[in-house]
């Protein structure tokens, strides 16, 4: 059975600051992976999706690499912003549905 | 291009009554999945339809059923509500790309069960 986990839980950082979230899943026969960003009581907004060809993808401040032999997924985003502040959640696809896992979610917030 | 819209956003209900939900998707997309949010759960998957018809499901109970529609419209039901049903029941429509499939969200329907 496949498990995404999220470290940190938690991330508290000075605007401004360059930062890493980090992702594992347990099953590298994945489909995609992708990144999500939940406001308090919000929906999910994606940010990147990464085939499971490829190795990272870029949109602006925000870079997420893929190593599906170790399992893991970083997102990068660079010089935070206070309006960055939100829950970022991972998702693997394993399966030609849609049906995705998620991970815990890290809950980031950058201080101005 | 109009988002996932989900309605209502808000609902109370009382244990045992029962609960549908909707969920439109975006335009051409035919796939509508379901999954519930809760703080000590975190997000899991209810179930997705393709094409009016069920490709997977998730392991809740059958209390928890969905339908599709010809318009790729779909809903919800939860029967006999309990009060762990408490969540926010998000609804994401995807379309393929490359070899998987993006996801899009809606805003949720936040059920309270009391």
């Amino acid at each position: 059975k496949q498990e995404v986990t999220q470290i940190p839980a938690a991330l508290s950082v000075p605007e401004g600051e360059n930062l890493v979230l980090n992702c594992s899943f347990t099953d590298s026969a994945i489909y995609n992976l992708q990144w999500f960003r939940q406001d308090p009581g919000k929906g999910l907004t994606s940010l990147l999706l990464i085939q499971s060809s490829q190795r990272e993808q870029t949109s602006g401040r925000l870079n997420a690499s893929l190593d599906k032999s170790s399992g893991r997924s970083t997102l990068y985003i660079a010089a935070s912003q206070p309006g960055d502040s939100a829950t970022y959640l991972c998702a693997v696809q394993e399966t030609s549905g849609s049906r995705l896992t998620f991970g815990e979610g890290t809950q980031l917030t950058v201080n101005p | 291009k109009a988002g996932v819209t989900q309605t209502p956003r808000y609902l109370i209900k009382t244990r045992g009554q029962q609960v549908t939900l909707s969920c439109s998707p975006i335009s051409g997309h035919r796939s509508v999945s379901w999954y519930q949010q809760t703080p000590g759960q975190g997000l899991q998957f209810l179930f997705e339809y393709f094409s009016e018809t069920q490709r997977n499901k998730g392991n809740f109970p059958g209390r928890f059923s969905g339908r599709q529609f010809s318009n790729s419209r779909s809903e919800m039901n939860v029967s006999t509500l309990e009060l762990g049903d408490s969540a926010l029941y998000l609804c994401a429509s995807s379309i393929r790309q490359g070899t998987g499939n993006i996801q899009y969200f809606g805003a949720g329907t936040r059920l309270s069960v009391l």
